[in-house]
C-alpha cells in the first residue's frame, strides 16, 4: 500500500540558509499535517491544510512557511535556519475526517551546523 | 489545556515477560487515542485507534483498552523485535484533527 513520500530524507544545511521539504500524501487523503520531532523529544504539531488551505497552526516559527498545493502534496519552507532547528520533520496524512487514522511519513533529517 | 502522559519513560523486559504501559490524558471531547511504534529514525507507525471508554483492539502481541481518563497498552510475552519507543495521542474535540503525543515509553526487550 502506498505510503506518505517525503523528500528529502536527510539534508545538512548551515545557519541562516534555507531548506525545503516535500510531502506527497497517501492518495485521496486530502489532510497534511507537518510535525518537528527533536532529540529524544515527541512529535510536535507545527502546522496543517485541509483542500490546500491552511486548518490549523501550532508551534510553528514565523521563519518557516507551509503550503499545500492542487496536487495535495506539502511543501515545507525553513529560512533563516538556527541551529536549533535541527530535527526530524514529519509529514502525515489522512481523509479530514475526525478519528481518522494519521498516517507518518518516515520523516526527513535536518541538521543545521 | 489539552495533555497526554506517559508512564513509564522506559521499560525493559524480558522476553516472554508480559506488561502494560500506561496513557494518560485530559482532553476536551477525546475523538479519539492513537497508539504508535517508534523505531529510532523513522516515522511513527499505525497501531491502534480508540474511540470510547471500553473499547479494546489486539493486534499480535498487542493489546490496547481504554477508559475515560487512561489508556493501556499490553504487550504479552514481548520478543527482541518489540523493541521501539510506543507513543500515545490523542485527537481532541473541535475544528482541528492535529495529534497530541506524549513523550512516548522506550521499550527493550532483552533476549
Amino acid at each position: 500500500a502506498a505510503g506518505v513520500i517525503q523528500s528529502p530524507r536527510h539534508l545538512i544545511k548551515e545557519k541562516r540558509e534555507t531548506a525545503t521539504l516535500k510531502c506527497y500524501p497517501i492518495p485521496r487523503h486530502d489532510t497534511v499535517y507537518w510535525y518537528q520531532q527533536g532529540p529524544g523529544q515527541d512529535p510536535q504539531f507545527l502546522i496543517s491544510f485541509y483542500e490546500k488551505m491552511q486548518s490549523d497552526k501550532g508551534s510553528i516559527p514565523d521563519r518557516f512557511s507551509a503550503q499545500q498545493f492542487s496536487d495535495y502534496h506539502s511543501e515545507l519552507n525553513m529560512s533563516s535556519l538556527e541551529l536549533g532547528d535541527s530535527a526530524l520533520y514529519f509529514c502525515a496524512s489522512s481523509e479530514n475526517k475526525a478519528g481518522n487514522t494519521i498516517y507518518f511519513g518516515e520523516g526527513s533529517w535536518l541538521t543545521v551546523v | 489545556e489539552d495533555q497526554v502522559t506517559q508512564s513509564p519513560e522506559a521499560l525493559r523486559l524480558q522476553e516472554g515477560e508480559s506488561s502494560s504501559l500506561n496513557c494518560s490524558y485530559t482532553v476536551s471531547g477525546l475523538r479519539g487515542l492513537f497508539w504508535y511504534r517508534q523505531d529510532p529514525g523513522k516515522g511513527p507507525e499505525f497501531l491502534f485507534t480508540l474511540y470510547s471508554a471500553g473499547e479494546e483492539k489486539e493486534k499480535e502481541r498487542l493489546k490496547a483498552t481504554l477508559t475515560k481518563k487512561e489508556s493501556f497498552l499490553h504487550i504479552t510475552a514481548p520478543k527482541p523485535e518489540d523493541s521501539a519507543t510506543y507513543l500515545c495521542a490523542v485527537q481532541a474535540g473541535g475544528a482541528t484533527n492535529k495529534l497530541i503525543f506524549g513523550t512516548g515509553t522506550l521499550l527493550a526487550v532483552q533476549p
